[in-house]
This record gives C-alpha cells, sequence and structure tokens, in this order.
C-alpha cells in the first residue's frame, strides 16, 4: 500500500480552529486530487492540480485550501469556514492529467469536536 | 456538469450469486468510466475501468459495459464470494481533469 500517504490517520479540531492534512506521494505522479467522502455519498472533488505551482477547485471547495509547491506534496487546510468539516478525507493522484487510473491514500478521519 | 447516478444503493447476494450494479452519467463526453471497490476503513482501489470505444471488458469474475447511447454502464460480478463485500463505486471523466462518482453501493455477499 506504498506510494501515497497521509497523515494523520484521526485528527480533532475544535470549532474555529484551521487544520492541515498532509498528503505526500512517491509514485512521480503529476496529478494529484483531494476528495471528501461522507456516509451514504459519494466521492466529491474539494481541489486538484495538475502540476507543480498551479491547482483548481473542484465541486465544494468552499471553505477549504490548497497548495502544491512540490511534485510529491498536495496539502489541504480545513479552515474554520468550513461549516460541517467533520468527514473522511482521500487524497488521491494519477500519473498525468489524462485517463488514467488514480491511486488513493489511506485517508483522513477529521472530527470536529 | 457531469452527473452520475448509481443503483441501488445496497445489495445482499448469496455466494455464488451474480451481482450487478448500474450506473447512468448526463455529460455525453465523458470517455473514462472505472470502477473502484473500497472496503471498510479502507482506500479504495481499481477493479475495472473501461474506456468509450470499447463496449464491454472483462477480468476474470468482473466485467463492465458501457452503453453510450443509454449512457449507462454497469459492473457485473459473478460467482460472488464473502470476499467481494464491500462498497463499489463507479465514475465518469467529463474532461481529462476529473472524475465524478457515483453514491456507492454496498455489497453484501452472504455465505
Amino acid at each position: 500500500d506504498g506510494g501515497i500517504t497521509q497523515s494523520p490517520k484521526y485528527l480533532f479540531r475544535k470549532e474555529g480552529q484551521n487544520v492541515t492534512l498532509s498528503c505526500e506521494q512517491n509514485l512521480n505522479h503529476d496529478a494529484m486530487y483531494w476528495y471528501r467522502q461522507d456516509p451514504g455519498q459519494g466521492l466529491r472533488l474539494i481541489y486538484y492540480s495538475q502540476i507543480v505551482n498551479d491547482f483548481q477547485k473542484g465541486d465544494i471547495a468552499e471553505g477549504y485550501s490548497v497548495s502544491r509547491e512540490k511534485k510529491e506534496s498536495f496539502p489541504l487546510t480545513v479552515t474554520s469556514a468550513q461549516k460541517n468539516p467533520t468527514a473522511f478525507y482521500l487524497c488521491a493522484s494519477s500519473v498525468t492529467r489524462t485517463y488514467n487510473e488514480q491511486f488513493f491514500g489511506p485517508g483522513t478521519r477529521l472530527t470536529v469536536l | 456538469g457531469e452527473n452520475v447516478e448509481q443503483h441501488p444503493s445496497t445489495l445482499s447476494v448469496q455466494e455464488g450469486d451474480s451481482a450487478v450494479i448500474k450506473c447512468t452519467y448526463s455529460d455525453s463526453a465523458s470517455n473514462y468510466f472505472p470502477w473502484y471497490k473500497q472496503e471498510l476503513g479502507k482506500r479504495p482501489q481499481l477493479i475495472i475501468d473501461i474506456r468509450s470505444n470499447v463496449g464491454e471488458k472483462k477480468d476474470q469474475r468482473i466485467a463492465v459495459t458501457l452503453n453510450k447511447t443509454a449512457k449507462h454502464f454497469s459492473l457485473h460480478i459473478t460467482e460472488t464470494q464473502p470476499e467481494d463485500s464491500a462498497v463499489y463505486f463507479c465514475a465518469a471523466s467529463p474532461n481529462t481533469d476529473k472524475l465524478i462518482f457515483g453514491t456507492g453501493t454496498r455489497l453484501q455477499v452472504f455465505p
């Protein structure tokens, strides 16, 4: 299961706090993605990046921010503006932007206390 | 934008029976249709995918069919086994940048 890692596995946050979720890949993939997974729902795209120093909003970007300063890293910050942040967050990567398999990390479960 | 609907949301079958999960998509420009399996507490993993220039693809007990005219595609699992129990997600790619996922099907295979 190596190749793409996420940390921490579990994260607890108080309301009003920003938190940053880590995503690292050593697969030399160009593209990276962040998804949110809620019970009974599919994977919803938050942000994605096709190349270093470039990223685009997905379907539910409000309250989140990302950076892509290095090819292997794509951290996600959940800001206090995200009103319902409790969810399972999955990071993924793919070789390039064209139709390719997305490989997922193990996920981070964020709980707001 | 693209919308993917997936049915059923839950599916229970007896071991050895077949299971079929169906998805429909809205954007006729979608060209890539992967299926992911997610076991409890684990990451989604690709089990099979199909591109728009192919109507059917098989991999041992798993097959996917695509009907571009009707804009739907299906996952077929034959001779189901208890280890097939998981949540299955379909997805469609309306462009080269991203995937749009269905809401998932929880498959339970009873011994």
